[in-house]
C-alpha cells in the first residue's frame, strides 16, 4: 500500500480558510467511508480530528471539517488560529489495513 | 479517564532484541483493538499493525509482516511491540493507540510514544 497524496505545505492568515488534499485510489479513499483526520504539533502525539470522512469527535473545534469525493478527501480549518499551526494527516482504511497520507505543514502566517 | 501509558525510550545496540509496551486504563481493554505506528525522524506517520487484546488476533501491515511481533497480555492490560533483530532502521518514535470504528479504522486515543534508538 503507497501513502496517501497530501501537499507537503499549506498556508494562510489568521481568520481565513484553508484545505488540505488527500489523495489516494479506488482501493483505499475511493471504496470506504473510513477516512480520518490527526494533528500533531512537534513533539507531541497525534490527535483525532475527524473521523469517518466528516465526523468530529468530542471536544474538537466545529472549525474543522472533513468531505470527500472520489478519491480524495478533503480537511477544511475555518476561521484559522496560530493553534492550528501544526503537522496534519489523512488515514483511510484499505483491504484490513490502514494507510496515512504523507502529511502536510500548516503554517499561520 | 481513557489512558495508554507507553514504556520509557531505548537505546540499543543492532543485533540487540527489545521489546516496548503499552498499558492502558480507563476502558475496557479487551473491548478496543490496540494499534502500533511508526514515526521515524522528521517524517509521517506509517501504520504497524494491529491487535484484538481479548483474542490476541493480530493483522501487520505488508511494510512490517516479519519484521516486528504484537502481542498483548490482557491479564494487565498491556500490548507490546517487538523486535528479535534491531537494525539502526528501527531508529523512531513508535505510538500506540486505540482504535474505534468499522474494520476498525481510526484512532481516538494515542500513548505518548517511545522513542527508541538503534545505534552501534
Amino acid at each position: 500500500q503507497s501513502a496517501l497524496t497530501q501537499p507537503a505545505s499549506v498556508s494562510g492568515s489568521p481568520g481565513q480558510s484553508i484545505t488540505i488534499s488527500c489523495t489516494g485510489t479506488s482501493s483505499d479513499v475511493g471504496s470506504y467511508n473510513y477516512v480520518s483526520w490527526y494533528q500533531q504539533h512537534p513533539g507531541k502525539a497525534p490527535k483525532l480530528m475527524i473521523y469517518d470522512v466528516s465526523n468530529r469527535p468530542s471536544g474538537v473545534s466545529n472549525r474543522f471539517s472533513g468531505s470527500k469525493s472520489g478519491n480524495t478527501a478533503s480537511l477544511t480549518i475555518s476561521g484559522l488560529q496560530a493553534e492550528d499551526e501544526a503537522d496534519y494527516y489523512c488515514s483511510s482504511y484499505t483491504s484490513s489495513t490502514t494507510v496515512f497520507g504523507t502529511g502536510t505543514k500548516v503554517t499561520v502566517l | 479517564e481513557v489512558q495508554l501509558v507507553q514504556s520509557g525510550a531505548e537505546v540499543k545496540k543492532p543485533g540487540e532484541s527489545l521489546k516496548i509496551s503499552c498499558k492502558g486504563s480507563g476502558y475496557s481493554f479487551t473491548s478496543y483493538w490496540i494499534g502500533w505506528v511508526r514515526q521515524m525522524p522528521g517524517k509521517g506517520l506509517e501504520w504497524m499493525g494491529i491487535i484484538y487484546p481479548d483474542d490476541s488476533n493480530t493483522r501487520y501491515s505488508p511494510s512490517f509482516q516479519g519484521q516486528v511481533t504484537i502481542s498483548a497480555d490482557k491479564s494487565i492490560s498491556t500490548a507490546y511491540l517487538q523486535w528479535s533483530r534491531l537494525r539502526a532502521s528501527d531508529t523512531a518514535m513508535y505510538y500506540c493507540a486505540r482504535l474505534k470504528g468499522s474494520y476498525p479504522s481510526f484512532c481516538d486515543y494515542w500513548g505518548q510514544g517511545t522513542l527508541v534508538t538503534v545505534s552501534s
